[in-house]
Order: structure tokens, then C-alpha cells, then sequence
């Protein structure tokens, strides 16, 4: 199963744009890449996956390099409920191999 | 919208007692896991179903156990809780066509 490496924090002005990166650099073919997030005290939420186009939805956009080896979720306009722990996750079979993500604080 | 509930948000139990921890998803999922999340260590797998009566042993299944008698339905049992198992324990199902997992509150389990 392939693994991701995603910085362990980042701060991001309320109102801009957040992009989070993420390097899955022994990703394989079939293989998607979903994102989560987890607000304090509760489960992960769903966000968004894709394999290897970009992806946009109501909550986030998804921007897949070309080699796949890399990708960044993108939140165009961050509000304070926005602030949680970012997970990046490539799935293998059922599995998800869930890293330490990456702690996105939104700033007044 | 997909709903997945656990049976309690806090648990607190004693050392060597048994513990069930239930879920229950209402969009007919095929696919039920259960995981343990502690600081540092993210989240650990310890058990998944893909079907009625069917399991396969995740990452950590060491001292738990699992129960799919109904398609809806998941359980978690802890047969002799120790404090090691000490931890929020979430659980999610996903569709196997889908593969997005949706997840519960989560239970945050204390053993004494």
C-alpha cells in the first residue's frame, strides 16, 4: 500500500485559499486518492477523491499531478470551520493507511 | 445523507471486563470497518466485514474481536479490556462499488 507524506501543519487566512499538499510518490495505477478531515473530537469526514483528473465539488478542489506522484486539496475560501486535521489518503483494496495528516489552523 | 451511529460517544470500564462497542449504517452498505485512533499513531484498522458473517483481520486485531450477524449492524468486542485499549475507536462502511468510507462520532473508550 502505497504511503503519503503531507507537512504537519499549516495556518491559512480566513476568506483565502488552502492548499494542502500531499506526496504519494509510490502510488500505483489503480489507486485513488481520497482526502478526510477531522474536526476535533469527531470522525473523519469525507471530502473528496479522485484517480487522475481534477476534481471539484462543493466542498473542495483536487489537483493531481500529472505523474500522480503528488496532489493538493484546495479549499477556495477558508472559514474558521475549516480548521481540522487533514488526511490525505491513498486506498489500496479496502484498506485506508491513514498518516498523522496535516493541521490546518484558519486564522481571523 | 449516510448516517453511521456507535451506541455511545464515552465508555468507561474497568480492567478484564467485556465490552461491546456497536455501529449501525443505514444505506446498505456492504463493507463495515472498525478503527482505533490514538495521538501519534493516526488511525489503525482493526477489523473489517464485506459481508453478512464474513471478517478479515486488520492492522491491530490483537485482543478484539468483530460480530456481522445483520448486514446494518458491526460489533466490536473487547473479551478481557485492558488499558492499552484505551483510545477512541471509530467506526465507517462504504458501499464495495464506492469505496468511500463514511464514519461515526466515534466512541472514546477508557479502561481503568
Amino acid at each position: 500500500d502505497a504511503k503519503t507524506t503531507q507537512p504537519p501543519s499549516m495556518d491559512c487566512a480566513e476568506g483565502r485559499a488552502a492548499n494542502l499538499p500531499c506526496n504519494h510518490s509510490t502510488i500505483s495505477g489503480n489507486e485513488y486518492v481520497y482526502w478526510y478531515r477531522q474536526i476535533h473530537s469527531q470522525g473523519p469526514q469525507y471530502i473528496i477523491h479522485g484517480l487522475k483528473n481534477n476534481e471539484t465539488n462543493e466542498m473542495a478542489s483536487l489537483i493531481i499531478t500529472e505523474d500522480r506522484k503528488s496532489s493538493t486539496l484546495i479549499l477556495p475560501h477558508a472559514t474558521l470551520r475549516d480548521t481540522a486535521v487533514y488526511y490525505c489518503i491513498v486506498e489500496g483494496t479496502y484498506k485506508y493507511i491513514f498518516g498523522t495528516g496535516t493541521r490546518l489552523k484558519v486564522l481571523a | 445523507d449516510v448516517k453511521v451511529t456507535q451506541s455511545s460517544r464515552y465508555l468507561v470500564k474497568r480492567t478484564g471486563e467485556k465490552v461491546f462497542l456497536e455501529c449501525v449504517q443505514d444505506m446498505d452498505h456492504e463493507n463495515m470497518f472498525w478503527y482505533r485512533q490514538d495521538p501519534g499513531l493516526g488511525l489503525r484498522l482493526i477489523y473489517f466485514s464485506y459481508d453478512v458473517k464474513m471478517k478479515e483481520k486488520g492492522d491491530i486485531p490483537e485482543g478484539y474481536s468483530v460480530s456481522r450477524e445483520k448486514k446494518e449492524r458491526f460489533s466490536l468486542i473487547l473479551e478481557s479490556a485492558s488499558t492499552n485499549q484505551t483510545s477512541m475507536y471509530l467506526c465507517a462502511s462504504s458501499l464495495t462499488s464506492g469505496r468511500v468510507q463514511y464514519f461515526g462520532p466515534g466512541t472514546r473508550l477508557t479502561v481503568t
